[in-house]
C-alpha cells in the first residue's frame, strides 16, 4: 500500500533562514508525489508535484522539493523563509485504483511550519 | 479564473440529521474528489467521480454517498449524522482521473454535528 510519512509535527525557522519540511514515502511502482499548504480555516493549496524527470522540482511561492529515490524522500525546501510561509504543510502520494481508472491522494499527517521574525 | 467553490461554508447539524454539501469544479475539469479532514489530521479520501461515474470510494460507511451532475458539479450526502462526522469536507477538482492530474482543492465546508 502507498503511504507517506512526515516525521516532524512542527518545524520552527527564523525569517530569512532556509527551511526544510521532511517527507518520506513508501510505494509500489513509480511514485507520484505532491506538496500542499493549508492556511488556517482554508482548503489546501497546491505547491508542486513530482511525476518524472529532474529530481529537483520547482513550485509556487519560491518552494522547491528534492526527490531522492534511494532514500525514498521528497523534502520540501525554500532558500529564505518568510513569516507568511507559516502554515500547515502536507505531503501526499497518488494511489491509483484498479486498472488505473482514477486515483486518490494519500496524505501525511502534516507539519506545522512556524517562521518567526 | 474561478477556483473550486464549495457551499455552504459552515454548517451545524444535530445527530441523526442529513446533510448535503455542494462543489463546483474549475471550468474544464471533469473529475471531482471528496475528502474528509478531521482536526489535526491529513485529509482522508471519500469518493472520486469522473464523467458522472464513481471511480473510487474510500473506507467510509454507506451513510456517505455522492453524485456528479452533467455540468461536472458534485454533491456529497451524509445520512444519520454522528458526532464523529464533524470535520472539514474538502472537494478537489482535476482535469481527469489520470495519475499525473493535479487535484485543486476548494475552501471546504466545516460541518459541526451536535
Amino acid at each position: 500500500a502507498q503511504s507517506v510519512a512526515q516525521p516532524e509535527d512542527q518545524v520552527n525557522v527564523a525569517e530569512g533562514n532556509p527551511l526544510t519540511v521532511k517527507c518520506t514515502y513508501s510505494v509500489s511502482g513509480n511514485p507520484y508525489l505532491f506538496w500542499y499548504v493549508q492556511y488556517p480555516n482554508r482548503g489546501l493549496q497546491f505547491l508542486l508535484k513530482y511525476i518524472t524527470g529532474d529530481n529537483l522540482v520547482k513550485g509556487s511561492y519560491g518552494f522547491e522539493a528534492e526527490f531522492n529515490k534511494s532514500q525514498t524522500s521528497f523534502h520540501l525546501k525554500k532558500p529564505s523563509a518568510l513569516v507568511s510561509d507559516s502554515a500547515l504543510y502536507f505531503c501526499a502520494v497518488r494511489d491509483m485504483f484498479r486498472h488505473n481508472q482514477g486515483g486518490k491522494l494519500i496524505f501525511g499527517q502534516g507539519t506545522e511550519l512556524s517562521v518567526k521574525p | 479564473d474561478a477556483g473550486v467553490t464549495q457551499s455552504p461554508t459552515h454548517l451545524i447539524k444535530t445527530r441523526g440529521q442529513h446533510v448535503t454539501l455542494r462543489c463546483s469544479p474549475i471550468s474544464g475539469h471533469k473529475s471531482v474528489s471528496w475528502y474528509q479532514q478531521v482536526l489535526g489530521q491529513g485529509p482522508q479520501f471519500i469518493f472520486q467521480y469522473y464523467e458522472k461515474e464513481e471511480r473510487g470510494r474510500g473506507n467510509f460507511p454507506d451513510r456517505f454517498s455522492a453524485r456528479q451532475f452533467p455540468n461536472y458539479s458534485s454533491e456529497l450526502n451524509v445520512n444519520a449524522l454522528l458526532l464523529g462526522d464533524s470535520a472539514l469536507y474538502l472537494c478537489a477538482s482535476s482535469l481527469g482521473p489520470d495519475r499525473t492530474d493535479t487535484q485543486y482543492f476548494g475552501p471546504g465546508t466545516r460541518l459541526t454535528v451536535l
